[in-house]
């Protein structure tokens, strides 16, 4: 079945350093992958997304590429902020009816100052 | 817009009681899922609803269920709870569609089994 494999965490930075967040899939057909980010006591939220090969997604400073031909969709950031402190999921959404979101085990980012 | 509403936030709970939990969606969107989110296992899935219909389920017991109604709000039902139910308990609703429609995610229902 579809599956997600992430870089596993903690991961800890400084204020500033750059950040990449390593995640592959396996799915069949073309699916659509996403980034989303949990604060600590909240529900998830959307980061971003890509829908096509090649295409990048981006919001607040973060950047993923979906790189078909390594299965690949490695979330990046070239300054980090203490305030990205938080748990990093990468998820994708397959070619099977509906919306069912597969999810990567989570990455914790620690920042500090 | 108001976001994803789920009731209530934390819950404490009885080994063999049942439990529901309720999820109001974004006004407009017709498919609502219910995700269990565990240290150990992660974020799983557990069911979708679209139209008042279940679109697709997870890999899990018969005693997780759930039903949507005509207004889009859902609710998930746990029967003779056991220790290992103890999560946090995510709704997502997305507009009509499939595969690459946004989730929006409520802040989750924290059920504890004692």
């Amino acid at each position: 079945g579809d599956s997600v494999t992430q870089m596993e965490g903690p991961v800890t930075l400084s204020e500033e350093a750059f950040l990449t967040i390593n995640c592959t899939y396996t799915a069949t057909g073309y699916p659509s992958l996403f980034w989303y980010v949990q604060y600590p006591g909240e529900g998830l939220q959307l980061l971003l997304k890509a829908t096509k090969a090649d295409d990048k997604g981006s919001n607040k400073g973060f950047e993923a590429t979906y790189r078909k031909e390594t299965t690949s969709f490695h979330l990046e950031k070239g300054s980090v902020q203490v305030s990205d402190s938080a748990v990093y999921f990468c998820a994708l959404s397959g070619w099977t009816y509906g919306n069912k979101l597969v999810f990567g085990a989570g990455t914790i980012l620690r920042v500090k100052s | 817009k108001a976001g994803v509403t789920q009731t209530p936030r934390y819950l404490i709970k009885t080994r063999g009681q049942q439990v529901t939990l309720s999820c109001s969606p974004i006004s407009g969107h017709r498919s609502v899922s219910w995700y269990q989110q565990t240290p150990g296992q992660g974020l799983q899935f557990l069911f979708e609803y679209f139209s008042e219909t279940q679109r697709n389920k997870g890999n899990f017991p018969g005693r997780f269920s759930g039903r949507q109604f005509s207004n889009s709000r859902s609710e998930m039902n746990v029967s003779t709870l056991e220790l290992g139910d103890s999560a946090l308990y995510l709704c997502a609703s997305s507009p009509e569609g499939a595969g690459n429609a946004e989730a929006f995610f409520g802040q989750g229902t924290r059920l504890t089994v004692v």
